[in-house]
């Protein structure tokens, strides 16, 4: 499975645009990008997936650069709400058991 | 369509007791999962299952048992607590849109805590 690194934490201000960039160096040809947020006392929620260039959906976006070793994710006007951890999944080369969640990017949004 | 659901919320055990978390989903996902999150720290696999009769390791395994006789519930076996056991467990069950596209809808989670 692809390592993946973020960054430990990021602090913002409602309104503002907010991008967390995930580093993953060895990604497989077959793997796409996942990215999930969780909220306290909450099991994470997928947001977005991407495979190369960009995807958004009504939540946020996912840039991919054409070499895809890394991604980042763009949230839009973040509101106090959006306070949360945020967690880059890539790919299960070699079978799901390799499925690991990283420590994720600890995102606060102040007023 | 409740999605995932997993019993109970909390829970207090004694070392050596033993107990079953439940989860049930209602999505027809072939593939289920449960983690654990220790304070502060990402989600560790214990087990998962591609489908019913089929299951196998994660990450983390030792001191629990799985069992999936249906394609909805993916219950986790403790047989002898013990406080390292510790920690928040969540059940997912996925979807696949195909290699290394995985999606994954997780419960709320139980939290245990052995004494």
């Amino acid at each position: 499975l692809a390592k993946t690194t973020q960054p430990i934490s990021m602090d913002s201000y409602e309104g503002q645009e907010v991008n967390i960039t995930c580093s993953h160096n060895n990604i497989a040809t077959n793997d796409y990008i996942t990215w999930y947020q969780q909220f306290p006392s909450q099991g994470p929620r997928f947001i977005i997936q991407g495979y190369k260039t960009k995807v958004t959906n009504e939540v946020a976006s996912l840039f991919i650069p054409a070499d895809r070793k890394s991604s980042t994710l763009s949230l839009p006007r973040v509101s106090l709400s959006d306070t949360a951890v945020y967690y880059c999944l890539v790919g299960r080369s070699g079978g799901y058991n390799k499925l690991i969640f990283g420590a994720g990017t600890r995102l606060a949004v102040h007023p | 369509n409740a999605g995932v659901t997993q019993t109970p919320k909390f829970r207090i055990l004694k070392i050596g007791q033993s107990m079953t978390l439940q989860c049930t989903q209602d999505m027809n996902h072939n593939y289920m999962y449960w983690y654990r999150q220790d304070p502060g720290m990402g989600l560790k696999l214990i087990y998962y299952s591609v489908g019913a009769g089929i299951t196998d390791k994660g990450e983390v395994p030792n001191g629990y048992n799985v069992s999936r006789s249906t394609t909805e519930d993916f219950p986790l076996r403790l047989e002898l607590a013990a406080p390292s056991q510790t920690s928040v467990y969540f059940c997912a069950g996925g979807t696949s849109g195909g290699p290394g596209a995985d999606t994954q809808y997780f419960g709320p989670g139980t939290r245990l805590t052995v004494l």
